[in-house]
């Protein structure tokens, strides 16, 4: 069964250093997302994409983050200069059109850990 | 803005009964999809059920089924014969149905513990 992969599984980095964490969605998905998960509390949205363009973003995708579809497969979010609060699990989802209740299927998320 | 309330944070059952997750949302918009995801501790979020808004009847997969209450706002998750392997978190989600990329909207999740 297609599955999203997410890649590294764990980043630990330095605070004020640049992260980019990477996603494959599913192939014939059209939309994508990134959601966080700070430990212990609930998944928040932070952007959406389709069609190389941000859809929605929330308050808290500040201009620290980016997103960026560099070729057919991968779905990438950067952080440009990480802070000790971007510490999370962050979770890639895709969905596709055909699905009339655009199901999101999400990654298996990469924890993100900064010093 | 939309919200979902769970007001759960913990629940737990003995193996082999059943058991009734709660949540509330609050929403203007008519037409719009629910859904319930498990997290266990690998914290991969797996879908279990989902519920269309315009659809009368509960959504049911497996031991798995829904009481969703419209004009009350509420939609509930019934685990039947839990087992062992149920034990997650579980998150309950809002996602209006306007367009294709529409987020999803998470409660605060409650944790349910099997008991052997």
């Amino acid at each position: 069964e297609p599955e999203v992969t997410q890649t590294p599984s764990h980043q630990v980095t330095q605070m004020g250093q640049e992260v980019i964490l990477r996603c494959v969605p599913i192939s014939n998905h059209l939309y994508f997302y990134w959601y966080r998960q700070i430990l212990g509390q609930k998944v928040e949205f932070l952007v959406s994409f389709y069609n190389n363009e941000i859809s929605e973003k929330s308050e808290i995708f500040d201009d620290q983050f980016s997103v960026e579809r560099p070729d057919g497969s991968n779905f990438t979010l950067k952080i440009r200069s990480t802070k000790l609060e971007d510490s999370a699990m962050y979770f890639c989802a895709s969905s596709e059109p055909a699905d009339l209740a655009y199901e999101q299927y999400f990654g298996p998320g990469t924890r993100l850990t900064v010093t | 803005a939309q919200t979902v309330t769970q007001s759960q944070p913990e629940m737990s059952v003995q193996e082999a009964e059943t058991v009734t997750l709660s949540c509330t949302y609050d929403t203007s918009e008519s037409d719009y999809y629910l859904f319930w995801y498990k997290q266990p501790p690998s914290r991969q979020m797996i879908l279990v059920i989902r519920q269309e808004a315009y659809k009368q009847q509960n959504a049911t997969e497996n031991r798995f089924s829904v009481n969703f209450q419209k004009a009350a706002k509420s939609f509930s998750l019934k685990i039947s014969d839990s087992q062992l392997g149920d034990a997650a978190m579980y998150f309950c989600a809002y996602r209006r149905a306007n367009f294709g990329n529409e987020k999803l909207t998470f409660g605060t999740g409650t944790r349910l513990t099997i008991i052997p």
